[in-house]
């Protein structure tokens, strides 16, 4: 059984940096096709992709949040890792871990989802 | 980026209905399209993948179609636990954006 759980910081001031773990279960992020990302919701808005770490170690990035984002893993304690830099309002958001799987066909999907964590930037 | 376009953005609808929801991506995206449900202060959940292959344990009533650009989800006989936002999502390339939602709500 998958599961992933984030945590972190519930509120932060506009300028900091935001440090997000994803602790999960029921897989290796050493395993070949394996990945993990992240993906954000502002209140009443819709779905936002960040980023994406793979097995190997290789990373994806949302273009219009690169510079301030980076993604790592730990394999050894089955986490990974998201920070944000210079944080805004428009940051606040609901961020939820995710497990990326393939399909025979090789599209890519995420079937398992952590419950996510609310995250507020106000001073 | 690729852009998602969902329509409509809400719909109002009645239990036993027939509901389809569309998606049109900015470019063409082979069959790289999941489907995902959310419901009030929950995660979404993964509906279909592949744009048409459903995921094990979701109800038969639930259909995916499309490739290319244009793509669709099928509800048939909507029941009272479908009410609820429905978000596509392309995988083709990074980033993987999404829709902009569709709320199903109760007529």
């Amino acid at each position: 059984q998958i599961t992933l759980k984030e945590s972190g910081p519930t509120l932060v001031k506009p300028t900091q940096t935001l440090t997000l773990t994803c602790t999960f279960s029921g897989f290796s992020l050493s395993a070949r096709e394996a990945g993990v990302g992240w993906i954000r919701q502002a209140p009443g808005k819709a779905l936002e992709w960040l980023a994406l770490i793979y097995w190997d170690d290789d990373k994806r990035y949302s273009p219009s949040l690169n510079s301030r984002l980076t993604i790592t893993k730990d394999t050894s304690k089955d986490q990974v890792v998201l920070t944000l830099t210079n944080l805004d309002p428009v940051d606040t958001a609901t961020y939820y871990c995710v497990h990326r799987r393939i399909s025979w066909s090789g599209v890519e999907y995420y079937q398992h989802w952590g419950q996510g964590t609310l995250v507020t930037v106000s001073s | 980026d690729i852009q998602m376009t969902q329509s409509p953005s809400s719909l109002s609808a009645s239990v036993g209905d027939r509901v389809t929801i569309t998606c049109r991506a900015s470019h063409g995206i082979d069959n790289f399209l999941n489907w995902y449900q959310q419901k009030p202060g929950k995660a979404p959940e993964l509906l279909i993948y592949a744009a048409s292959s459903l995921l094990t344990g979701v109800p038969s009533r639930f259909s995916g179609s499309g490739s290319g650009t244009d793509f669709s989800l099928t509800i048939n006989s909507l029941q009272p636990e479908d009410f609820a936002t429905y978000f596509c999502q392309q995988s083709f390339r990074p980033p993987h954006t999404f829709g902009q939602g569709t709320k199903v709500d109760i007529k």
